[in-house]
């Protein structure tokens, strides 16, 4: 019954060759975020949805975007992958943005470059 | 400046012994909410505990509990009777101000090791 699903759970992909990764939630929940970890380091934030408004953080590379289709789906774009994009990419949700809300998180999906 | 603090990089603890883990924050706003997370090394962020700054009480879930201490600025994770599922990285984080668009910041981890 798992509620937040990435797929997939491992990607590997070429230097420069776009890859999409893919989050779904059955929770219903208004906001969707995605994440990046690099080995040993504690997770960063790359961008958010609330409904339909994206949220970009400042320094968010602009080689990394995201799509929100509707509220069970939302897509990590990464147009022109480089060697530094090797990372954990973690898909989280929550019911609003209330300062109480916890951030319900998925398994990840861990990206290779070759 | 860093707005979470987790000094212990590493922990080993005895199987059902408890444990501390230590995350002291920084921030000059009046509301805030605290997080723990626990990440196996499978990957997946598993939410544990939450505080929020009015809380008069420190939080609890099950085998988890918060010390926080308000003027000190410190939220520490205490585990109790540990098992060796316990064994993965913990995250503390906060938000900032208590409700609004504002993003989870997250401390560095701590690795906790359980020893039979």
């Amino acid at each position: 019954d798992a509620m937040v699903i990435q797929n997939p759970r491992y990607q590997v992909t070429q230097f420069g060759k776009p890859v999409t990764l893919s989050c779904s939630q059955t929770l219903n929940h208004n906001v969707m975020y995605w994440y990046q970890q690099k080995s040993s380091q504690a997770p960063k934030l790359l961008f958010h949805y609330y409904d339909k408004d994206f949220n970009n953080e400042a320094d968010t590379p602009d080689n990394f975007q995201s799509r929100r289709p509707n509220t069970s789906f939302c897509f990590l774009d990464i147009r022109s992958p480089g060697l530094g994009d090797a990372a954990m990419y973690l898909c989280a949700t929550s019911r609003d943005q209330g300062g109480d809300q916890p951030q319900h998180f998925g398994d990840g999906t861990r990206l290779s470059i070759l | 400046a860093q707005k979470i603090t987790q000094t212990q990089p590493g922990m080993f603890v005895q199987e059902k012994e408890a444990v501390t883990l230590d995350c002291t924050y920084d921030t000059s706003d009046p509301s805030y909410g605290l997080f723990w997370y626990k990440q196996p090394s499978s990957g997946e962020m598993i939410f544990l505990i939450y505080q929020g700054s009015y809380d008069q009480q420190n939080a609890t879930e099950g085998r988890y509990s918060l010390n926080f201490q308000k003027a000190r600025k410190s939220a520490n994770l205490v585990i109790s009777a540990s098992q060796l599922g316990d064994s993965a990285m913990y995250f503390c984080a906060m938000r900032e101000p208590y409700s609004g668009n504002t993003p989870l910041v997250f401390g560095k981890g701590t690795r906790l090791s359980v020893i039979a």
